[in-house]
């Protein structure tokens, strides 16, 4: 079965610092890797996705990611982070194959931007 | 495009109340997702449909809970009878299926006392 580790529960930065959200994955076939952030109060938007090709991938926002299949690592990277980055950062599996493409979660890191 | 529609947004009720939840996803969209998020468990999937066909309900939590989609544009969950520790944030999200980008409601937030 498939599963997410989100490292870090909480992060605190201060403003222009670089930040990284680690995330590491279990599972026992090709995965498809996703990044979502969580703005209080609202849903869920995606911010980057790997599906093949390209081991680094750039999402919204200024973020990226890169997939390290023998590390089985998704770590999500920002050089330089602002206040409006506060928020809740989810990694997220899915298994594919088949008709279930169902995505598991890891618990969430909480980012907080410091002036 | 108005995105992915919940309602309620709020939800307070008591214990042994029936609870549904709402859900229109986007038009177009054939996969549609319900989940349930607590600080305790974090995100969880309850059940997933394709082209209106529940594909995976592991993740309902017990017969207390229901979900359907009579047609693609409409989907509830309910809840009966509710108990205090199905408070929690339930999203609803919608995709074009397969490993397309899922996209999340606002949330239905239940209280349940």
């Amino acid at each position: 079965a498939q599963s997410v580790t989100q490292l870090d529960s909480q992060v605190p930065v201060f403003e222009e610092a670089p930040v990284e959200l680690r995330c590491n994955y279990s599972s026992s076939v090709s995965v498809y890797l996703f990044w979502y952030v969580q703005y209080p109060n609202q849903g869920l938007q995606l911010l980057l996705k790997y599906l093949s090709g390209s081991t680094l991938v750039k999402g919204i926002n200024g973020f990226e990611a890169e997939f390290n299949k023998s590390q089985t690592s998704f770590h999500l990277r920002k050089p330089s982070v602002h206040i409006s980055d506060t928020a809740e950062y989810f990694c997220a599996v899915s298994e594919g194959g088949g008709s279930n493409y169902k995505l598991t979660f890891g618990k969430g890191t909480l980012l907080t931007v410091n002036p | 495009d108005a995105g992915v529609i919940q309602s309620p947004r709020h939800e307070v009720t008591e214990m042994g109340q029936e609870v549904t939840l709402r859900c229109k996803p986007i038009s177009g969209h054939n996969s549609l997702f319900w989940y349930r998020q607590t600080m305790m468990r974090g995100l969880e999937l309850l059940i997933y449909f394709n082209n209106n066909v529940p594909i995976d309900d592991s993740g309902m939590p017990e017969d207390r809970f229901s979900a359907k989609m009579p047609n693609a544009s409409f989907s509830t969950l309910k809840i009966q009878p509710s108990e205090p520790r199905d408070s929690a944030v339930y999203f609803c999200a919608s995709s074009l299926g397969g490993v397309a980008t899922q996209y999340f409601g606002p949330g239905t937030r239940l209280l349940v006392l």
